[in-house]
């Protein structure tokens, strides 16, 4: 029972223009959202959070937005560098303790 | 601080075998997470502690699969036996707030 759905598996992008990444889920009882970032061969590695009762974060680059109503979630970072490919997970924070991943989104800047 | 360090990064086993996998926690951390991340399933949680004590360990697949927590600084994964099918990378995981911090991983191959 994935909470957290992922839709797009990849992203391509030019340098320096906005990556938008897009994340909807189903259970309104989530107490936060994340977003994590993976190198191949390393952890996930936190980037922003956002809390359920948000509409938006803002972090450097990377923005979250978080749409209750449509139950939609995103991350935009702007701009992209190539630094930036990775793939990239949104996840839920439930009851305090349980964090659901999506399936990811890889992500490629191209220079 | 060093991060979550997990050990060995690597591990070739044949079927059959014990295999352990470890993880020490950040300092100061009160959660412990174990995750199994496959192409199948993604990212799972197996296994989840606070204060040293287990608290949910719905998502252990079968009881092939262990998991303890002797003290705040230590934590280790059994699988006995192993199978083919337990190939996967596993992660531990500790907890700042709502965020979690990932080791490096295990990439766990059972031939």
């Amino acid at each position: 029972d994935q909470q957290v759905k992922q839709n797009s598996p990849s992203l391509s992008v030019q340098e320096g223009r906005i990556s938008i990444l897009n994340c909807d889920y189903t259970n309104s009882m989530f107490d936060y959202f994340l977003w994590y970032k993976k190198y191949p061969a390393e952890g996930p590695t936190f980037l922003i959070s956002i809390s359920s009762i948000k509409d938006k974060n803002e972090d450097g680059r990377f923005t979250v937005f978080l749409n209750k109503s449509a139950k939609h979630l995103s991350l935009h970072i702007v701009p992209s560098q190539p630094g930036d490919s990775a793939v990239y997970f949104c996840a839920s924070l439930f009851a305090n303790y349980k964090l659901s991943f999506g399936a990811g989104t890889t992500v490629t800047v191209r220079a | 601080d060093a991060g979550v360090i997990q050990s060995p990064r690597h591990e070739v086993t044949e079927m059959g075998q014990e295999v352990t996998l470890r993880c020490k926690p950040i300092s100061g951390h009160d959660y412990l997470f174990w995750y199994r991340q496959t192409m199948m399933r993604g990212l799972e949680l197996l296994i989840y502690f606070n204060n040293n004590v287990p608290i949910d360990d719905s998502g252990m697949p079968e009881d092939r699969f262990s998991a303890k927590m002797p003290n705040a600084s230590f934590s280790t994964l059994k699988i006995q036996p192993s199978e083919p099918r337990d190939s996967a990378v596993y992660f531990c995981a500790s907890r700042s707030n709502e965020k979690l911090f990932f080791g490096s991983g295990t990439q766990l191959s059972v031939l």
